[in-house]
């Protein structure tokens, strides 16, 4: 199986700056990876996905690297405002089964 | 549309009982997945179903069941509830079940479970 792992502690940042968030993975590179927003007392929501074969992903404020030779991908948010605060999780498939990492908390500061 | 539907939104239990958490989808969704969430370990699958009829293990399986009757419904049961299983349990949902499909997965707003 995956081990996902994402900086537990929290992330605060001051508004208007870029926040960045790390996701790494073990063992086999998966087809792709998501991240996903959850705020408190909610279900996870999905946010972006990144396959194995792309370097980058761009969604408005969102943007989003997969690097498969450092098993990793970077999140990151630009000018950042504090409804972005949220808890942030990434999420990879393989063989039909999701790991999700235990996701890292953003604090945005106005 | 009201995407994926979980009841109760709360339960307590008393070790020893059964329980089921009720999961429906009204998106026509043939991938759908059950998750607990704890305190730093993140979302842990459980059990999850590819269509109709077929249903497989996740991670952490051992002491609950389920079943997929229909495309829209997926119960998940405790069959003898301990106090380890106190949890938030999350169904999801995504479009179809191929690995090569970049659907997303639809998440219900979760079951708090207590087990005491």
């Amino acid at each position: 199986s995956q081990k996902i792992e994402q900086n537990s502690e929290a992330l605060n940042i001051q508004e208007g700056k870029t926040a960045t968030l790390t996701c790494n993975y073990t063992n086999y590179s998966p087809a792709y990876l998501q991240w996903y927003r959850q705020d408190p007392g909610r279900g996870p929501v999905f946010l972006l996905l990144i396959r194995e074969n792309e370097k980058e992903k761009r969604k408005e404020r969102l943007k989003v690297t997969f690097d498969t030779t450092l098993k990793q991908s970077l999140f990151h948010i630009t000018a950042s405002q504090p409804a972005d605060s949220a808890t942030y999780l990434c999420a990879v498939y393989n063989f039909n089964k999701f790991y999700f990492g235990s996701g890292t908390k953003l604090n945005v500061k106005p | 549309n009201a995407g994926v539907t979980q009841t109760p939104k709360f339960q307590v239990l008393k070790t020893g009982q059964s329980m089921t958490l009720q999961c429906a989808q009204d998106m026509n969704h043939e991938y759908m997945s059950w998750y607990r969430q704890d305190p730093g370990m993140g979302l842990r699958l459980i059990h999850y179903s590819v269509g109709a009829g077929i249903t497989d293990q996740g991670e952490v399986p051992n002491g609950y069941n389920v079943s997929r009757s229909t495309t829209e419904d997926f119960p998940l049961r405790l069959l003898s509830a301990a106090p380890s299983q106190t949890s938030v349990y999350f169904c999801a949902s995504r479009k179809d079940r191929g690995s090569a499909s970049n659907q997303p997965q639809h998440f219900g707003d979760g079951t708090r479970l207590s087990i005491l």
